[in-house]
């Protein structure tokens, strides 16, 4: 099993539309949690931290259930500018280090 | 402000041959980490350095290695390229070790024939 595992898509969604991506993790010792959003060929870009009581930046809503071990990222209002791939990441402490551990990725195409 | 610089962007090799990859973080990041990027999936953690020193390493064979310098530049050694090594390799830096905010470079771009 993967240690971080979302839904590949694609997302084939209008402008406008809302779009909300999971991610579930295996690892009970991970610590803290993040969206990260890569553009085609491009170097991922932190998009948002995830926080336990749920926490919104703009258009983007992102929430963490530690008990079912799951993250979600919705998306309102969707724009042509948010086709991306869509990562989810764990950070897991590792004695003097914390690992990213990142998922496949979930890739979202808006169209016109 | 540079962010973080790779080089080279591209390269090609053959199975067998030596790799050597450099990164520059951006200034005042004293963290480096290394990633190996497979086509059609995410990042995978090979290395971090901060100050000098290994923090962290992944699950990849010794044929990789890496270190930073004083300056906090790193490079990544690969030995005895393998055509399962061809992928993106991602420096990314951070102001500490213990971050979920990695600024990522470019990469580099590694095909073994």
């Amino acid at each position: 099993r993967k240690e971080v595992e979302q839904d590949p898509g694609p997302f084939n969604v209008p402008e406008g539309a809302t779009v909300a991506f999971n991610c579930t993790y295996s690892n009970s010792a991970s610590q803290s949690f993040f969206w990260y959003r890569q553009d085609c060929r491009k170097e991922p870009k932190l998009l948002m931290s995830v926080y336990s009581s749920g926490n919104e930046d703009g258009r983007f809503t992102a929430q963490l259930n530690r008990a079912s071990q799951y993250i979600s990222l919705l998306i309102r209002d969707s724009k042509l500018s948010d086709s991306a791939t869509y990562l989810c990441v764990v950070n897991i402490s590792s004695g003097s280090a914390r690992q990213l551990t990142f998922g496949s990725g979930t890739q979202l195409t808006v169209l016109p | 402000d540079a962010g973080v610089t790779q080089s080279p962007t591209h390269l090609i090799k053959t199975r067998g041959q030596h790799v050597t990859l450099r990164c520059s973080p951006i200034s005042g990041h004293k963290s480096v980490s290394w990633y190996q990027q497979v086509l059609g999936q995410g990042p995978q953690f090979i290395f971090q350095y901060y100050e000098k020193e290994e923090r962290g390493r992944g699950n990849f064979p010794d044929r990789f290695s890496a270190r930073q310098f004083p300056n906090y530049s790193s490079e990544l050694n690969v030995n005895a390229l393998l055509l399962g090594d061809s992928a993106l390799y991602l420096c990314a830096s951070s102001f500490t070790p213990n971050t979920g905010e990695l600024f990522f470079g470019e990469g580099s771009r590694l095909t073994v024939l």
